[in-house]
C-alpha cells in the first residue's frame, strides 16, 4: 500500500513556541490531506482538510490562526501549532487520499506533541 | 450531521475464538462508505475492511467480515480465529460521497472498541 510519513514522530517544546509537523505522501500524489487530533484513549477528531494550492478547510471549533496548515504540493502538507500551550499536547495524525469515495485514506504514523 | 456509535468500549476474546464488534451510524444519505480501522499500540491506523453502502453483499477480508444492515444502519465487524496480533483499538468510520454536503471525503470515527485477546 501507499506510504505516508510524518516528521517528527515526537516533539517536546516550551509553552509559547511554535512547532511544525510535516506530512508526506512518499509514493503517490495526494489530492487531499487530512489532519486529525487524538487525545489519550479517545477517537480521532478531524481538525482540517487541505487541498494542494488552496486554503485549508477547518472544522468548527478549530482555531485557524493557531493551527496553520499549508499544502504546498501534492506530496507535502504541514501543520504548524503556533504559540503552543500545554492544552495543545496531543497526538496529531495526518492522512492522505488519492481520491474520494471508497478510495482508501493512508495514514501517517502520527506525531506526539508535548508542550511543557 | 452523520454520527458513528460504538457501544462497546472494551471487548475480550479467547485466542482462536470469534468476536463481533458493534457499530451503528446515523445518516440521511443513501450512498456512503463504511470502514473498520485497527489502531495497535504503535498508534498506526490500519485499514481492516471497507464497504460501499450500495452493495448488499457483505465485505470479507480473510478472517475479517462485516454484517452490513443498511436499513438498521448497522455495520458490525466479525473477527474469526482471533490471534494475539488482533489486540488493538478498533474504530468504525463513515465517509460521505464526494461533494455531498460539502464533504471532501473525511472520515467520521466512532469512539472505538479496545479488543483484548487472551492466550
Amino acid at each position: 500500500g501507499a506510504v505516508v510519513s510524518q516528521h517528527p514522530s515526537w516533539v517536546i517544546c516550551k509553552s509559547g513556541t511554535s512547532v511544525k509537523i510535516e506530512c508526506r505522501s512518499l509514493d503517490f500524489q495526494a489530492t487531499t490531506m487530512f489532519w486529525y487530533r487524538q487525545f489519550p484513549k479517545q477517537s480521532l477528531m478531524l481538525m482540517a482538510t487541505s487541498n494542494e494550492g488552496s486554503k485549508a478547510t477547518y472544522e468548527q471549533g478549530v482555531e485557524k490562526d493557531k493551527f496553520l496548515i499549508n499544502h504546498a504540493s501534492l506530496t507535502l502538507s504541514t501543520l504548524t501549532v503556533t504559540s503552543a500551550h500545554p492544552e495543545d499536547s496531543s497526538f496529531y495524525i495526518c492522512s492522505a487520499s488519492i481520491g474520494v469515495g471508497l478510495h482508501e485514506q493512508f495514514f501517517g504514523p502520527g506525531t506526539r506533541l508535548t508542550v511543557l | 450531521a452523520q454520527t458513528v456509535t460504538q457501544s462497546q468500549p472494551e471487548m475480550s476474546v479467547q485466542e482462536a475464538e470469534t468476536v463481533t464488534l458493534s457499530c451503528t451510524y446515523d445518516t440521511s444519505e443513501s450512498d456512503y462508505y463504511l470502514f473498520w480501522y485497527k489502531q495497535p499500540p504503535s498508534r498506526q491506523m490500519i485499514l481492516v475492511i471497507r464497504q460501499e453502502a450500495y452493495k448488499q453483499q457483505n465485505a470479507t477480508e480473510n478472517r475479517f467480515s462485516v454484517n452490513f444492515q443498511k436499513a438498521a444502519k448497522s455495520f458490525s465487524l466479525k473477527i474469526s480465529d482471533s490471534q494475539l496480533g488482533d489486540a488493538a483499538m478498533y474504530f468504525c468510520a463513515y465517509r460521505s460521497p464526494p461533494g455531498y454536503g460539502g464533504s471532501q471525503g473525511n472520515l467520521i470515527f466512532g469512539k472505538g472498541t479496545k479488543l483484548s485477546v487472551k492466550p
